[in-house]
């Protein structure tokens, strides 16, 4: 059965720095999204991308976050200038189409230090 | 403004016995609704979902779930539950004028005992 991919599993990485989370979608989808789970939080909704664009982004999609996807394949987000709050279980998800369900991905465990 | 709520953060249950979790939500209209499952380690796993139509929606691993709009809830069952349904469920709601930013519940942890 097909399924949604993430690397890496694990990332630490100092304060201040740059890091990038990689996805790669089922293949057939067209609809792409990152959550964040902060541990003992709710799931969090920060970006939706379709036709290579952002459809909808959270408050907390702001300018330290950006996403590509930079082939037919992968589906990246990009920390700028990473914070301790920062450190989270981040969500990859992708759907057919609009009103479809999304599928997750096992998540990237970002450690902030 | 939306809100998804699991009143039970955490349900303990023996293994055979019944399992039923609740999820209310506040929305203006009917939203589309899911429940998800996480496993220790693992992603979230889509059990199923509500659209439109009956009510009553059928998942995978023997989980059904009943929609009922005058209650807007979404409780999730399972007639007889097994050691390996043990994990987090989170219910999901997505409104159907935003699609795409799902609103996730606090979850709840089941623990399954022998």
């Amino acid at each position: 059965e097909p399924e949604v991919t993430q690397t890496p599993s694990h990332q630490v990485t100092q304060m201040g720095q740059e890091v990038i989370l990689r996805c790669v979608p089922i293949s057939n989808h067209l609809y792409f999204y990152w959550y964040r789970q902060i541990l003992g939080q709710k799931v969090e909704f920060l970006v939706s991308f379709y036709n290579n664009e952002i459809s909808e982004k959270s408050e907390i999609f702001d300018d330290q976050f950006s996403v590509e996807r930079p082939d037919g394949s992968n589906f990246t987000l990009k920390i700028r200038s990473t914070k301790l709050e920062d450190s989270a279980m981040y969500f990859c998800a992708s759907s057919e189409g609009m009103d479809r369900a999304q599928y997750f991905g096992p998540g990237t465990r970002l450690t902030v230090l | 403004a939306q809100s998804v709520t699991q009143p039970d953060i955490h349900i303990t249950v023996s293994e055979g016995a019944s399992l039923e979790l609740r999820c209310n939500y506040s929305y203006g209209a009917t939203p589309y609704l899911f429940w998800y499952v996480q496993s220790p380690g693992q992603g979230l796993q889509l059990l199923l979902k509500y659209f439109s139509g009956d009510t009553l929606v059928q998942g995978i691993k023997g989980f059904e779930a009943e929609f009922k709009r005058s209650q807007s809830s979404f409780n999730l069952r399972k007639p007889s539950v097994h050691w390996s349904d043990a994990a987090e469920y989170f219910c999901a709601v997505a409104r159907t004028d935003s699609w795409g930013k799902f609103q996730f519940g606090a979850g709840t942890q089941v623990v399954v005992t022998p």
